[in-house]
């Protein structure tokens, strides 16, 4: 298995909602991370999990909660969004943190209406 | 250079031409660059990651050169062919903090038939 799998594919929440998105992979990977892309922008590193230990914060809003429950498989927890958070959410792993390629998922499209 | 920047930002080329695109970094405390093409509809993809100065790496009629003194990495596609349209993104890592890879916002190729 070569894949980085994200779902949902598309999220439309409101802005009292709690909503999850959910990233796995199965290559032994042992660092992940959450971006975010906006039209037009490069994509913006948010999270990074080295060895399920959560490395960098990007002073990322506390509306956006990380988890990483187990080395294949990283969440990202969403409450009170507002709509300028609507954007790509891209995932990724690699084999560590340093000095490998990362292989990203084909990313959640989320609108925060 | 402060930033990760991509020039152009888009390109169009005849089928069977030869291109070449340019990504400036900044040139103190280089840890790694890495290219990515980022097809429409599908997950980013890794080409190369570079670690040393004058480093030249190939991929079938994809290659890229790294001048980390001056700062600047060049992409280069030989006799481009439809299937070679794509965004291209670079990602820079510094020794400062080399857990995280910025992106430049990419030169979005064509490749006209």
């Amino acid at each position: 298995d070569t894949e980085v799998t994200q779902t949902p594919k598309h999220l439309v929440m409101g802005m009292t909602n709690k909503k999850s998105l959910k990233c796995e992979q199965h290559m032994g990977h042992r660092a992940m991370y959450w971006y975010k892309q906006k039209a037009k922008k490069p994509p913006e590193l948010m999270f990074v999990y080295s060895y399920e230990k959560l490395s960098i914060n990007e002073s990322v809003p506390s509306r956006f909660s990380p988890e990483c429950p187990n080395s294949s498989l990283l969440n990202l927890h969403l409450h009170a969004l507002q709509p300028e958070d609507s954007a790509l959410y891209l995932c990724a792993s690699s084999q560590d943190a340093f000095n490998y390629g990362y292989t990203f998922g084909s990313g959640t499209r989320l609108t925060v209406v | 250079i402060l930033n990760v920047e991509q020039s152009p930002q888009s390109l169009h080329v005849q089928e069977g031409d030869s291109t070449n695109f340019t990504c400036s970094f900044p040139s103190s405390n280089f840890y790694a660059l890495h290219w990515y093409r980022w097809e429409t509809a599908k997950s980013p993809e890794a080409l190369f990651v570079m670690t040393l100065n004058g480093d030249e790496k190939k991929k079938g009629r994809i290659s890229a050169t790294l001048n980390t003194k001056e700062g600047y990495s060049y992409l280069y596609i030989k006799g481009s062919q439809p299937e070679d349209s794509a965004t291209y993104l670079c990602a820079h890592k510094s020794n400062f903090g080399n857990e995280k890879l910025t992106f430049g916002t990419g030169t979005r190729l064509t490749i006209i038939p």
